[in-house]
């Protein structure tokens, strides 16, 4: 969807660094997600928003934190990177956090560690 | 284990021929989402599905929630139709959506 935007498109990091991946909707959504996509790894989901506020953070690692300073942002901060962290990372955003809502996906970040 | 399950992996059609993609699930929902995903990444929203059947062109999706179960049904395939179609189930209250591996579609003319 035009409406979500995701930058940059592409990222090339070396293990150790700090990266931030901006998402931002034009949706006038209340509620935004990160998921993670690995080669040959069905689609995960990372973190879920809603009014700002943290839902449900289903990532192991601290190294991964949202950030959300307005309303239709969510980036997502990652440290201490590694080899791992390659993947593509998909911002989505809905209507409201609650069941009943179509989910609408950015383009993606693909992000490579090396 | 994994939660959400697609069948079958991968298909080839011919142009025109009618494509039954299945998805089971082992974890509680009551809704379930069908997404394209276009050589390169990008996922496209299909059908957003609680129960019962939903279409939408030339895209039929039936839901069975107490048998865990979803169809995507596309008829008079096309070769833009190629690419992978997701299942995903969404969690309760918590925006979490649970997704398949996909079923790779490719559709020759």
């Amino acid at each position: 969807d035009p409406k979500i935007i995701q930058k940059p498109k592409y990222l090339v990091a070396v293990t150790g660094s700090e990266k931030i991946l901006i998402c931002e909707q034009y949706l006038g959504h209340n509620a935004m997600y990160w998921y993670r996509q690995s080669a040959k790894k069905p689609l995960e989901f990372m973190f879920s928003y809603s009014y700002q506020k943290l839902m449900d953070n289903q990532t192991a690692s601290s190294r991964f934190q949202p950030q959300s300073s307005k309303k239709n942002h969510l980036d997502l901060q990652i440290t201490a990177l590694k080899p791992d962290d390659s993947a593509t990372y998909f911002c989505a955003s809905s209507q409201t956090g609650v069941n009943q809502d179509t989910q609408y996906f950015g383009p993606g970040t693909r992000l490579l560690v090396l | 284990e994994q939660q959400v399950q697609q069948s079958p992996a991968s298909l080839v059609l011919q142009e025109a021929e009618n494509a039954e993609l299945q998805c089971s699930f082992s974890i509680f929902t009551n809704q379930v989402q069908w997404f394209y995903q276009r050589p390169g990444g990008r996922l496209v929203s299909l059908l957003y599905n609680p129960s019962g059947t939903k279409q939408s062109g030339r895209l039929t999706s039936t839901t069975v929630i107490k048998e865990r179960r979803s169809s995507l049904h596309i008829s008079s395939s096309q070769i833009t139709d190629s690419g992978t179609y997701l299942c995903a189930t969404l969690g309760a209250n918590t925006g979490k959506l649970t997704f398949g591996h996909g079923t790779i579609l490719r559709v020759h003319p």
